[in-house]
């Protein structure tokens, strides 16, 4: 069975910098490209960033691009997001999901982890 | 950036069927997925490509497409089926790679 856990959400302050982790078991985790998609309270689903299996292809969304990295270890079957300059538009549930290699469809989500920036 | 639009809900009777669509430019040019996300639950794949199912989604799911814009449809809707609906793509502006329609909250009367 396929399982996508996050971890690592929380409350910070604005400016404050935050590591999002998901650990996945139940498949080949270094066949597929992953991907952080967030929720903010009360809104609709927004792509964040995806990161193929190899690391060589790497995308961020406008909104996150240069505050957010995301990576990636294979050896240890995670995927990682690390969120600096946090700003209070970044509160959300991030979720990790799955996808293939080409497509745009995520066939797999984890649980998600609330990320909360106030101050 | 590209969008994909959806009309915030729509209803429909026990038993009946449901057509809920996606607008998109980018949609000319690549295929929708469609999830269903439920209350304080994670959201579920529930049509991709052309028109495939994941397995354990009912048949009564299909999709559609034509032009810019691309349906999902439930045939006999049954009271567990309500919840918000998302479609995706591949984004065609060049600025994202992937973009997310609002949202249908879809309600079974």
């Amino acid at each position: 069975e396929v399982q996508l856990v996050e971890s690592g959400g929380g409350l910070v302050k604005p400016g404050e910098s935050l590591r999002l982790s998901c650990a996945a078991s139940g498949f080949i985790f270094r066949s597929f490209t992953m991907n952080w998609v967030r929720q903010a309270p009360g809104k609709g689903l927004e792509w964040v960033s995806s990161l193929s299996s190899s690391s060589t292809s790497i995308n961020y969304a406008d909104s996150v691009r240069g505050r957010f990295t995301i990576s990636r270890d294979n050896a240890k079957d995670s995927l990682y997001l690390q969120m600096n300059s946090l700003r209070a538009e970044d509160m959300a549930v991030y979720y990790c999901a799955r996808s293939q290699y080409g497509d745009y469809h995520f066939d797999s989500w984890g649980q998600g982890t609330l990320v909360t920036v106030s101050s | 950036s590209s969008e994909l639009t959806q009309d915030p809900a729509v209803s429909v009777a026990l038993g009946q069927t449901v057509r809920i669509t996606c607008q998109g430019d980018s949609l000319r040019s690549y295929s929708a997925s469609w999830y269903q996300q439920k209350p304080g639950q994670a959201p579920v794949l529930v049509i991709y490509g052309k028109n495939n199912r994941p397995a354990g989604i009912p048949d009564r799911f299909s999709g559609s497409s034509s032009g810019n814009t691309a349906s999902l449809t439930i045939t006999g809707a049954q009271a567990e089926d309500e919840a918000d609906y998302y479609c995706n793509s591949r984004d065609n502006s060049g600025s994202h790679l992937v973009v997310f329609g609002g949202g249908t909250e879809l309600t079974v009367l």
